[in-house]
């Protein structure tokens, strides 16, 4: 079985500190990370993937399969950040269908 | 970029009645849609995968009777809430890939909201 854990729902910052969402995963073979936003009144969508190794709106996310974690993280946050976050899994099936977690809500203070 | 359109947003209906939700991809072809639940400040739940000329295959716990999905083209998805209960009240998601890029992210619909009366 394939689950996602995000230990924070809400997450405060002040504009300028660093951030970091908590994402752990489980998964018994070599699982797909994903990390979505949703920003207010807009619909999911995707933010980064960790085979692209890529950095997004200066956002980071590092696969550590020995932590089995996949930490969002970003040196400075804007108040622009503010919004809900979903770390999300796939496998290697043939559906490819996306276990998501349950979500942090992040502030970004003034 | 690659656009779901989920139809309708927001819809109220009686309970025992049915109800169709509509999901398109509108510049991509998909083989494989996905339809998700959320109940208020919860995690989206996968219900099922929804696949072009065959049948949904349902998460565990999902009622295949009550949630009746087609994907009869590479565009459309719907799922139909048949006899609708307060209990079916939430937040209905559908997502898809674009079937020229197997390791594709999903694009997802704005979602529905429906609440049953």
């Amino acid at each position: 079985a394939q689950r996602v854990t995000q230990p924070e729902k809400l997450l405060s910052v002040f504009k300028g500190a660093p951030v970091e969402l908590k994402c752990n995963y489980s998964y018994s073979g070599s699982p797909e990370l994903f990390w979505y936003v949703q920003y207010s009144r807009q619909r999911l969508q995707l933010l980064l993937r960790h085979i692209s190794r890529e950095s997004i709106k200066g956002f980071t996310a590092d696969l550590n399969k020995g932590e089995t974690s996949f930490h969002l993280k970003k040196p400075f946050a804007q108040e622009e950040d503010s919004a809900m976050y979903y770390c999300a899994l796939t496998g290697r099936g043939s559906a490819r269908q996306l276990t998501f977690g349950s979500g942090t809500q992040l502030t970004v203070l003034p | 970029g690659a656009v779901v359109s989920q139809h309708p947003s927001w819809v109220i209906c009686k309970s025992g009645t049915s109800v169709k939700i509509e999901c398109r991809s509108l510049d991509f072809q998909a083989t494989t849609m996905f339809w998700y639940r959320q109940f208020p400040k919860q995690s989206l739940m996968l219900m099922a995968t929804s696949n072009e000329g065959s049948k949904a295959t349902y998460e565990q716990g999902v009622e295949k009777d009550k949630f009746l999905i087609n994907h009869a083209s590479l565009t459309l998805s719907t799922l139909t809430v048949t006899s609708a209960h307060p209990e079916d009240s939430s937040f209905y998601i559908c997502s898809a890939r674009d079937r020229r890029q197997g390791s594709s992210p999903l694009h997802f619909g704005n979602g529905t909201r429906l609440t049953v009366t």
